[in-house]
């Protein structure tokens, strides 16, 4: 099945707890992305990656990291959560970056930080 | 700083025509998305625009005009599935995008 998958669907996490999103893509894109959508904002981007091997920050990078070690895969964590990282957080893919391709985006991950 | 404003919410009737406008500040521009988001699903793909004019697509239509940083989504014959929110995107000089909060088109029967 071609399109990107996310895990988990939704997650609870108690403060100071370390948490990773996975992202998965099947398409051979080469740039992915990591958003968080929150009510009356934006969607904002946290973190990218133009192919593999390679990252860059986002607007909001701040508590984040994310590695890029094959293509498909792009994996964000979170060192140790807080409440203001409550969100939705969304992966998304693009045949190329440094042009202006769509982004295709999976369902999301919705997480409560307690 | 860089800034997409669009109309938080916006109401309309079952087989009629909407327009939601999308204004834009930004640092360059490489073109302008529009995307699709029905409550608690992702954002899909609409149009793009990045030259002055009207693009058409079935029931919807976008419109862009670079020199008044303004765009348009037009959705003729309006369905109770085209419930959902609208959300603008402006792609900027370093090619990322920016976004706007999104406007929630609400159909009435």
């Amino acid at each position: 099945i071609a399109g990107i998958t996310q895990a988990p669907t939704s997650q609870i996490l108690a403060a100071g707890r370390r948490m990773t999103l996975r992202c998965t893509q099947d398409m051979r894109h080469n740039a992915m992305y990591w958003y968080r959508q929150d009510l009356g904002l934006g969607l904002r981007l946290i973190h990218y990656s133009n192919t593999a091997g390679t990252t860059g920050k986002g607007e909001v990078p701040d508590g984040y990291s994310v590695s890029r070690a094959n293509t498909d895969d792009f994996p964000l964590t979170l060192a140790s959560a807080v409440p203001s990282q409550t969100s939705v957080y969304f992966c998304a893919s693009s045949q190329t970056s440094g042009v202006a391709d769509t982004q295709y985006f999976g369902p999301g991950t919705r997480l409560t930080v307690l | 700083g860089q800034n997409i404003d669009q109309p938080t919410e916006m109401t309309a009737t079952e087989g009629a025509i909407v327009q939601i406008n999308c204004t834009y500040q930004t640092s360059g521009f490489n073109g302008l998305f529009w995307y699709q988001q029905h409550a608690g699903e992702a954002p899909t793909f609409l149009s793009y625009n990045v030259l002055d004019g009207l693009e058409e697509k079935g029931r919807f239509s976008s419109f862009l005009s670079r020199s008044k940083g303004y765009s348009y989504l037009l959705l003729k014959e309006l369905q109770m599935k085209d419930s959902a929110s609208y959300l603008c995107a402006v792609m900027d000089s370093n090619y990322q995008l920016i976004w706007g909060a999104g406007t929630k088109l609400i159909i009435k029967p």
